[in-house]
């Protein structure tokens, strides 16, 4: 089975740092997609950035990118220039390939942005 | 505005009771889906549907149910088989496969906490 592994439950940064947030996944399907997304304290659950599996080019969305490293099941999300509105819980999902569109979280980072 | 509406925000049901949480979509979307989250834990999936009057168990469907009678409803019941029943309730859609695998993002609803006094 197909599992997300977040090994930070909770970060801290300073505003205007940056940070990176951790995923692990463990398939042995080649065809899938990871996303990152966000949960601020609203819990409004927003995407925040996505990678195909078969793309070795690192997506980037403004201060938010991904260090994608596909031998080694691993998805980070770097964000740059940490802003106040970035603290929310960060959650790392997967999603194979195929016809059905589901979704596997991980547990989340919970990450708070300092002043 | 497009987007999915869910309601009531806050439930409170008492042992032994179904309730039933609400999900609308105005987005055209084939493609719904019913998550649960709880402390700790991340989005585990209920039920999902691709397609009118068709639905499918997620990985945690036990002491639910679900309907999917036209394209913009997907409700939710929580039946008094669950035994746990207290959690965070989240509803998406998407377009749906037949338009594309990548761009088939889910959008969230804002989401119903349910609590079983």
């Amino acid at each position: 089975a197909q599992t997300v592994t977040q090994s930070q439950p909770e970060m801290s940064v300073q505003e205007a740092e940056t940070v990176t947030l951790s995923c692990t996944y463990d398939t042995s399907e080649n065809n899938y997609y990871l996303f990152w997304y966000k949960q601020p304290p609203s819990r409004q659950m927003i995407l925040v950035i996505r990678q195909e599996a078969y793309k070795q080019q690192n997506a980037t969305e403004n201060r938010f990118s991904v260090n994608f490293q596909k031998a080694a099941k691993s998805f980070s999300l770097k964000i740059s220039d940490s802003q106040l509105g970035d603290t929310a819980m960060y959650f790392c999902a997967f999603r194979y390939g195929g016809a059905t569109n589901k979704l596997i979280f991980g547990t989340g980072t919970l990450l708070a942005v300092q002043p | 505005d497009g987007g999915i509406t869910q309601s009531p925000k806050y439930l409170f049901r008492k042992e032994g009771q179904n309730v039933t949480l609400s999900c609308e979509q105005n987005l055209n979307h084939d493609a719904m889906y019913w998550y649960r989250q709880d402390p700790g834990q991340g989005l585990r999936l209920i039920y999902y549907s691709q397609i009118v009057n068709d639905f499918q168990k997620g990985d945690i469907a036990e002491g639910y149910s679900v309907s999917r009678e036209k394209k913009e409803s997907f409700p939710l019941t929580v039946t008094s088989a669950q035994k746990n029943p207290t959690a965070f309730y989240l509803c998406a859609s998407s377009i749906g496969y037949s338009r594309g695998s990548f761009y088939n993002e889910q959008f969230f609803g804002p989401g119903t906490r349910l609590t079983v006094l």
